[in-house]
């Protein structure tokens, strides 16, 4: 199995730019979950899907971030317009409860730099 | 504020000894998870233990749980220098699927 695939590994954008980045859980996996890490606030919870749903994205900073699932096997976060304070490591991790155990897997994440 | 709060922030032992890390919770939990991290890599679980669980073993972890205290300890014994790596804790919380993690320990093996 590939595990889950993150793009793209690093990004280096301009504030005010648009950055979209792109998850592609293990296949057969139903839960979905947005992760960033700073040194400052550690590892957060952004949002999360179940079945491609949103279930929760009380993590989610502010309007300018948006997530999507269209379909079980692929999922973008986006950020628009994206500021220096967004700066991060941005993770995705897919799981599959329910087969008695909760591990998430998590994918290498992207490090996103907004000069 | 961080749901588990982990202790030592950093430690450094020599290969061979054994090293321990706790992390701490506030609220009720399903399960709590502990996680390694390598630098500037991504998070690989270790192991799981359930709320109605004490104890687990996975090779050289140990884990405990101790819910009247909402306090985990994760032991790695006979350490190595490939065991150097950032080590989290995860709390999935009671009705919410998604995991809280601490601010975990920075471990070093010297070799």
């Amino acid at each position: 199995d590939a595990g889950v695939i993150q793009s793209p590994r690093h990004e280096v954008t301009e504030m005010g730019q648009e950055v979209t980045l792109r998850c592609k859980p293990i296949s057969g996996h139903n839960s979905l979950f947005w992760y960033r890490q700073t040194m400052m606030r550690g590892l957060e919870l952004l949002i999360y899907f179940n079945n491609n749903v949103p279930i929760d994205d009380s993590g989610m900073p502010e309007d300018r971030f948006s997530a999507k699932m269209p379909n079980a096997s692929f999922s973008t976060l986006k950020i628009q317009p994206s500021e220096p304070r967004d700066s991060a490591v941005y993770f995705c991790a897919s799981s599959l409860p329910g087969q008695g155990t909760d591990t998430q897997y998590f994918g290498p994440g992207t490090r996103l730099t907004v000069l | 504020s961080q749901q588990g709060e982990e202790d030592p922030q950093a430690l450094s032992i020599q290969e061979g000894e054994n090293a321990t890390m706790n992390c701490s919770y506030k609220t009720s939990i399903n399960n709590l998870q502990w996680y390694r991290q390598n630098s500037g890599r991504g998070l690989v679980h270790l192991i799981l233990i359930r709320s109605n669980e004490r104890e687990k073993h996975s090779g050289r972890l140990r884990v405990t749980l101790d819910t009247s205290k909402k306090s985990s300890s994760l032991l790695i014994t006979a350490s190595r220098a490939a065991d150097t790596a950032s080590y989290f804790c995860a709390t999935e919380l009671t009705g919410r699927r998604a995991l809280t993690f601490g601010s975990g320990t920075r471990l070093q093996v010297q070799p």
